[in-house]
């Protein structure tokens, strides 16, 4: 069965600082990759999906992820970080008839 | 604002009770799928409805089912609450039936059982 792991339980950076989200998962063929982020009373949200092809995901918000099939990792960057993207941040692999999330990432920003 | 709603907000209940937590699809979408949230176990799947039919089951105890009625509401029965069963549950819908197809989800209902 697949699995993620996001090795960060939080991190804090500074607004205007950049970013970047690590994800690595575990799955046997190719992976269905997605970033989503929950922030404080609201449901998830997608920011980026990789599905094939470029391996450079371009998202909602700024957000960028790069899919590293040699390295098993989908990390998450931006370049300069706002205070509104203080959130919880949440790495998932798909399949056809399940979906895995890692335990979350929370960020924190400092002005 | 996704398009997903969920019934109640909050919900607070004691052990041994039996709730259900109500879903509305966005326009459109034939699949609803139930996640938990808790501290412990983070966000896992539950169950998954495609057009009135269970279409995918995960880490769903027997305690809990769901359905899915014709106008593609769905509602989430828990049974004999337990006091570890006290997380954020989520809903969420797609348009197709696999689970790579983006996922909205609604803003949760928390129970609270004491």
């Amino acid at each position: 069965a697949q699995s993620v792991t996001q090795p960060d339980i939080h991190i804090t950076v500074s607004e205007g600082a950049s970013l970047e989200l690590r994800c690595n998962y575990s799955y046997g063929a190719t992976p269905y990759l997605f970033w989503y982020v929950q922030s404080p009373g609201q449901g998830l949200q997608l920011l980026l999906k990789y599905f094939s092809g470029d391996t450079l995901v371009q998202g909602i918000k700024g957000f960028e992820a790069e899919f590293k099939r040699s390295q098993s990792s989908f990390n998450l960057r931006k370049p300069s970080v706002h205070w509104s993207d203080a959130a919880e941040y949440f790495c998932a692999v798909g399949a056809m008839d399940d979906m895995r999330f890692g335990a979350g990432t929370r960020l924190t920003v400092k002005p | 604002d996704s398009g997903v709603t969920q019934t109640p907000k909050h919900l607070i209940t004691a052990t041994g009770q039996r709730v259900t937590l109500r879903c509305s699809p966005r326009s459109g979408d034939l699949s609803v799928y139930w996640y938990q949230q808790s501290l412990d176990q983070g966000l896992q799947f539950l169950i998954q409805y495609y057009n009135g039919e269970e279409r995918a089951k995960g880490n769903i105890l027997e305690r809990f089912s769901a359905q899915q009625f014709p106008d593609l509401h769905s509602e989430l029965n828990l049974s004999s609450l337990e006091l570890g069963d006290s997380a954020l549950y989520f809903c969420a819908s797609s348009l197709g039936e696999v689970f790579y197809n983006e996922q909205f989800f609604g803003p949760g209902t928390r129970l609270t059982v004491l």
